[in-house]
C-alpha cells in the first residue's frame, strides 16, 4: 500500500488569506486526485492530475503535480468561509486501480 | 446527474448485533470501493470490487466483515457481530475502468454507524 502524507493536518485562517496544503509520498503515482469533504457527507472530487509538472486551476484553487509524480499541492487564493472542509488527496500507483487516501487537511476559514 | 446511492444514511446498533449497508454505484462503473472513515481522518479501503470479483480485501477484518457484489452492480457490506470500535462512517464509491487506469472515484453520502 502506498502512503500519502498530508500537511498541515489542521489549518485555521482568516477570510481573504491565501494557503497551501501539501500531499507527499515516496511512491510514484499514475494519477492523483484532490477531494473536498464536508461534515457528514462523502468526499467530492475536485480535480485529477496525471502528468508530472501539471498545473490545473479551478476558480481560486490551483493544483500542481510534482515533476516526479510523487507529490502535489493545493493552493487557495483569497479563502472564503465556503472553502471550509476536509481536503483529501488520493493516488493510484502505476497499473493499479487501488485508490489510497491521505489523512486529510482540515481547513477552517473564519469570516 | 448520476450518483452513488447508499442506505441507510444513519444506523445505531448494539454491540454483538449484525448490521448491513447497501450501495448502488453509478451505472456502468465496474469498480466499487468500500471505505471506512474515522471522524476527521482520511478514508481507509476495506474492499475493492472489479465487477463481481474482489480485487483487494487485505484490510477487511474477515472474522466479522463480509462484502459481496453478486451481479456486479449493487453491493452489500455486513458486520457481524458489531463492536464498539466499528463506529465510523462507511463510504461507498465507484469508478470507471478504462485503459487509462482511471481511478476518479465518486462517493455516496455514506452510512454513519454508531455501535452502543
Amino acid at each position: 500500500t502506498q502512503l500519502l502524507e498530508q500537511s498541515p493536518q489542521f489549518l485555521s485562517i482568516q477570510e481573504g488569506e491565501n494557503l497551501t496544503v501539501y500531499c507527499n509520498s515516496s511512491s510514484v503515482f499514475s494519477s492523483l486526485q484532490w477531494y473536498r469533504q464536508e461534515p457528514g457527507e462523502g468526499p467530492v472530487l475536485l480535480v485529477t492530475v496525471v502528468t508530472g509538472g501539471e498545473v490545473k486551476k479551478l476558480k481560486r484553487l490551483t493544483f500542481q503535480f510534482g515533476d516526479a509524480r510523487k507529490d502535489s499541492s493545493l493552493h487557495i487564493t483569497a479563502a472564503q468561509p465556503g472553502d471550509t472542509g476536509l481536503y483529501l488527496c488520493a493516488g493510484a500507483g502505476a497499473g493499479s486501480y487501488q485508490l489510497t487516501f491521505g489523512k486529510g487537511t482540515k481547513l477552517s476559514v473564519i469570516p | 446527474e448520476a450518483e452513488v446511492a447508499q442506505s441507510p444514511r444513519y444506523k445505531i446498533t448494539e454491540k454483538s448485533q449484525a448490521v448491513a449497508f447497501w450501495c448502488d454505484p453509478i451505472s456502468g462503473h465496474a469498480t466499487l470501493y468500500w471505505y471506512r472513515q474515522i471522524l476527521g481522518q482520511g478514508p481507509e479501503l476495506l474492499v475493492q470490487f472489479q465487477d463481481e470479483s474482489v480485487v483487494d480485501d487485505s484490510q477487511l477484518p474477515k472474522d466479522r466483515f463480509s462484502a459481496e457484489r453478486l451481479k456486479g452492480v449493487d453491493s452489500t457490506l455486513k458486520i457481524q457481530p458489531a463492536e464498539l470500535g466499528d463506529s465510523a462512517m462507511y463510504l461507498c464509491a465507484s469508478s470507471l475502468r478504462d485503459s487509462r487506469f482511471n481511478t476518479e472515484a465518486f462517493f455516496g453520502q455514506g452510512t454513519r454507524l454508531t455501535v452502543v
